[in-house]
């Protein structure tokens, strides 16, 4: 089956920690998103990368790095910088007109 | 910079009701709109896709229309039933290839 998998579904982390999101598909997609989403709001997108080894900041990028070592994974770091951290996570990605968003990552940071 | 709006933030229809949701957005080069479907707690599921060069797209009871003169698009839900309660969400992608920009989301609410 193919798809998009963040893991874990839920995440808690204490205050001043960094902690990785996990990002995998298996769409044989180009690109790749992180997007941030908090209690009534829309998504936000958080950093992008349009192919292997190269990624670029979205709207709200502090606080936060990525990687795209390898077409398949997009993992997002947040750090200890991140202010706000609580939130809840999704990654997409996309080919042509296909647009696919997994399922999310709720971080609580304690 | 690209803006996409949803009017209202908030709706409450007693079932059997046909409703229309609003999206509007600033810029209207797009390149395609979709409309997503979210269950609270829960991730995306895609409703609709609307490329540039159409007008609308159906789907069920669902109903998606652009117009991109006028910066807007709509979802049309007929015969609303309890189990369409969610919050629905307008995004688009302003090039082919570049991450969707999404409104705020209509949190519709429809009582049995």
């Amino acid at each position: 089956d193919g798809g998009i998998t963040q893991s874990p579904k839920y995440l808690f982390r204490k205050e001043g920690q960094n902690v990785t999101l996990s990002c995998e598909q298996n769409l044989n997609h180009d690109a790749m998103y992180w997007y941030r989403q908090d209690p009534g709001q829309g998504l936000r997108l958080i950093y992008y990368s349009q192919i292997v080894n190269d990624f670029q900041k979205g709207d709200i990028a502090e606080g936060y790095s990525v990687s795209r070592e390898k077409k398949e994974s997009f993992p997002l770091t947040v750090t200890s910088a991140q202010k706000n951290p609580t939130a809840f996570y999704l990654c997409a990605s996309s080919i042509g007109d296909t647009f696919g968003i997994g399922p999310g990552t709720r971080l609580t940071v304690l | 910079k690209q803006e996409v709006t949803q009017i209202p933030a908030a709706l409450s229809v007693p079932e059997g009701e046909n409703l229309v949701l609003n999206c509007s957005f600033t810029d209207s080069a797009i390149y395609n709109l979709q409309w997503f479907r979210q269950d609270p707690g829960k991730g995306l599921t895609s409703l609709l896709l609307i490329q540039s060069s159409q007008r609308e797209q159906t789907s069920g009871r669902l109903n998606a229309s652009l117009d991109k003169s006028s910066g807007r698009s709509t979802l049309y839900i007929a015969a609303s039933q309890p189990g369409d309660s969610a919050t629905y969400l307008c995004a688009l992608a302003n090039q082919a290839g570049t991450a969707l920009i999404f409104g705020k989301g209509t949190t519709l609410s429809v009582s049995s």
